[in-house]
């Protein structure tokens, strides 16, 4: 069964200190991957996608994500971390052509001045 | 602009009330898809539609109806809300080959 895991729950970084939210996937075929990014009482806003090619993918807001096929993972990270980077983000995982996908609990970003 | 709008915002219904949740997408996509979120455990598939004229159910279909009423609109019914219904619904729309979603703003729903 297909299955999306962001262990983390919660993180608290300093601002300007780097960021990595960590995501691993079970799945029985090569992946589409996404991150997104949701703030609080906003609906879910797509920050980066990885279909095939480069392992390393940019995104928007500074944000990048690294494939890693033998670990299985899929890690969103930020050089320097902005106050206003505080929110939810998700993790979702799918087939191309079955166009449906899986998402993880969230990882919610606080972010300390 | 473009995008996926929702109605309403948000409603607070009865035990055994029923009421339609209502989205509108403007992009052409042909696949639509109905979500709630719960917190800790991110967003869950209740029913999706992969083209006009299909639906099929997600994760978490149970409680709950839809209909996919033309290309751009698609609709999510609850028959008889329950307060395990309590949850922010989204809506979101997707095309094969474009990747990934986009979102409507969300419906907070409460039973009580």
């Amino acid at each position: 069964a297909q299955s999306v895991t962001q262990p983390d729950i919660h993180i608290t970084v300093s601002e300007g200190a780097s960021l990595e939210l960590r995501c691993n996937y079970s799945y029985g075929a090569t992946p589409y991957l996404f991150w997104y990014v949701q703030s609080p009482g906003q609906g879910l806003q797509l920050l980066l996608k990885y279909f095939s090619g480069d392992t390393l993918v940019q995104g928007i807001k500074g944000f990048e994500a690294e494939f890693k096929r033998s670990q299985s993972s899929f890690n969103l990270r930020k050089p320097s971390v902005h106050w206003s980077d505080a929110a939810e983000y998700f993790c979702a995982v799918g087939l191309y052509n079955f166009n449906k996908f899986y998402f993880g609990s969230g990882t919610k970003l606080n972010v300390k001045p | 602009n473009a995008g996926v709008t929702q109605t309403p915002k948000f409603q607070v219904l009865k035990t055994g009330q029923s009421m339609t949740l209502q989205c509108a997408q403007d992009m052409n996509h042909n696949s639509m898809y109905w979500y709630r979120q719960d917190p800790g455990m991110g967003l869950r598939l209740i029913y999706y539609s992969a083209s006009e004229g299909t639906t099929d159910k997600g994760e978490v279909p149970n409680g709950y109806n839809v209909s996919r009423l033309n290309k751009r609109e698609f609709s999510l019914r609850l028959e008889s809300a329950a307060p395990s219904q309590t949850s922010v619904y989204f809506c979101a729309s997707s095309e094969v080959g474009e990747g990934g979603y986009t979102f409507g703003s969300g419906t907070r729903l409460t039973v009580v």
